[in-house]
């Protein structure tokens, strides 16, 4: 069962505003943790944050912001002053604490266009 | 900085040729794993391997094999390659530490293409 879901394939933004990617997931173990990753054209991923189950703060890292939202089951990725150097995919995944092993599970994918 | 990185960016093979995809890291990160990506299907997980000689099947194990000899280096094998197993393959690796935080650092990818 997918326990990941990104429904939007394709999202467009102008340079200079703010854009949300939606990541929603479903999971039965209270310990988890949630990870947004950007994918350029150039293939390599890039890890850009985290967020923890039992964190009481959304995550941010400079113009990224994670909206976790626990009872709705979301974090979704906020990006702010868009710049053309985000066009990428992004790829929300999450690792199940009490699996072990490390493991994430990925969603499928948002392309971000963004626009001058 | 980490680094992990894989043998090849671009590979062809014929269809039921045996194909190696090495992956080296060179962090000493115990957790190391193997990735398709196909569009529209996000990333899947193939194998990982927790140590040396450990091994553990993803979720679309069929048709792979793995090999993990040394710490720093995790091959994936296809015994005789299809046309679909045409696809990114990437690796990744990870610390083991407990606890919910340990990010996966990924490689460049290889683009295989079986004709």
């Amino acid at each position: 069962a997918q326990k990941i879901t990104q429904t939007q394939p394709g999202m467009f933004v102008q340079e200079k505003e703010a854009v949300t990617l939606d990541c929603t997931y479903d999971t039965s173990d209270p310990s988890y943790g949630l990870f947004w990753y950007k994918q350029p054209s150039s293939g390599e991923m890039i890890f850009l944050i985290y967020q923890g189950s039992y964190d009481q703060q959304n995550a941010t890292e400079g113009r990224y912001s994670l909206n976790f939202q626990k009872a709705r089951k979301s974090a979704n990725l906020v990006i702010s002053a868009s710049q053309l150097g985000d066009s990428a995919m992004y790829f929300c995944a999450m690792r199940e604490v009490n699996t072990g092993f490390q493991k994430l599970v990925f969603g499928t994918g948002t392309r971000l266009l963004v626009s001058p | 900085d980490v680094k992990v990185t894989q043998s090849s960016r671009y590979l062809v093979k014929r269809t039921g040729e045996k194909v190696f995809l090495e992956c080296v890291q060179d962090m000493d990160h115990e957790n190391m794993f193997w990735y398709r990506q196909d569009p529209g299907l996000g990333l899947r997980l193939i194998y990982f391997s927790y140590d040396v000689k450990m091994k553990e099947k993803g979720d679309i194990p069929e048709g792979y094999s793995v090999s993990r000899e040394k710490k720093e280096r995790f091959s994936l094998i296809l015994e005789s390659a299809s046309t679909n197993q045409t696809s990114m393959y990437l690796c990744a690796s990870s610390l083991s530490t407990s606890g919910g935080y340990n990010e996966q650092f990924f490689g460049p990818g290889t683009r295989l293409t079986v004709l």
